[in-house]
């Protein structure tokens, strides 16, 4: 069954890096998104994109971050200068179509540390 | 703003009994659509059941069935027969209609599953 992957597991930054986390959606899907999750707190949402723009973003989705989908295949989630506060797990989703006929396909997620 | 409320942190279940997982949300909007997602421990979210606002009917999954009160802003979760590939976290959710696919989550709850 096709699964959504996600490179690092885990990654290790210092305060100030440039980080650049990466999402394989399922092949045939059109929709990704981008959700975080600190530690003992909500799953929340960042972003969501489709046809190469940003469809919706939080407030969290501020100007140290940027998405990009640069080729057929990857989706990426970039923070300019990290934060202690970054750290969370990073969750990357897509779907087939939008709205709740779109299933989301959730990544087993990249653990992001900030020290 | 939309919120959603899980108030059981933690619930356990007998094997082969049942258990019913709740969750309240706010919205001031009629449009919108409710999930109940599963995450077992160091895998990937899966969708377990979702809800259409304007159905009356509730939502039914082989196992699983939800008890969606509309008035009340209540869409509680029931698990009958639990296995103990059941185990996980649950994590109920909301989306409004039209809005970019935006998941909000409540902070889940932990079931256990005892033999």
């Amino acid at each position: 069954e096709p699964e959504v992957t996600q490179t690092p597991s885990h990654q290790v930054t210092q305060m100030g890096q440039e980080v650049i986390l990466r999402c394989v959606p399922i092949s045939n899907h059109l929709y990704f998104y981008w959700y975080r999750q600190i530690l003992g707190q909500k799953v929340e949402f960042l972003v969501s994109f489709y046809n190469n723009e940003i469809s919706e973003k939080s407030e969290i989705f501020d100007d140290q971050f940027s998405v990009e989908r640069p080729d057929g295949s990857n989706f990426t989630l970039k923070i300019r200068s990290t934060k202690l506060e970054d750290s969370a797990m990073y969750f990357c989703a897509s779907s087939e179509t939008q709205a709740a006929t779109g299933e989301q396909y959730f990544g087993p997620g990249t653990r992001l540390t900030v020290t | 703003a939309q919120t959603v409320t899980q108030s059981q942190p933690e619930m356990s279940v007998q094997e082969a009994e049942t258990v019913t997982l709740s969750c309240t949300y706010d919205t001031s909007e009629s449009d919108y659509y409710l999930f109940w997602y599963k995450q077992p421990p160091s895998r990937q979210m899966i969708l377990v059941i979702r809800q259409e606002a304007y159905k009356q009917q509730n939502a039914t999954e082989n196992r699983f069935s939800v008890n969606f009160q509309k008035a009340a802003k209540s869409f509680s979760l029931k698990i009958s027969d639990s296995q103990l590939g059941d185990a996980a976290m649950y994590f109920c959710a909301y989306e409004l209609y039209n809005q970019g696919g935006k998941l909000i989550f409540g902070q889940g709850t932990e079931l256990s599953v005892k033999p």
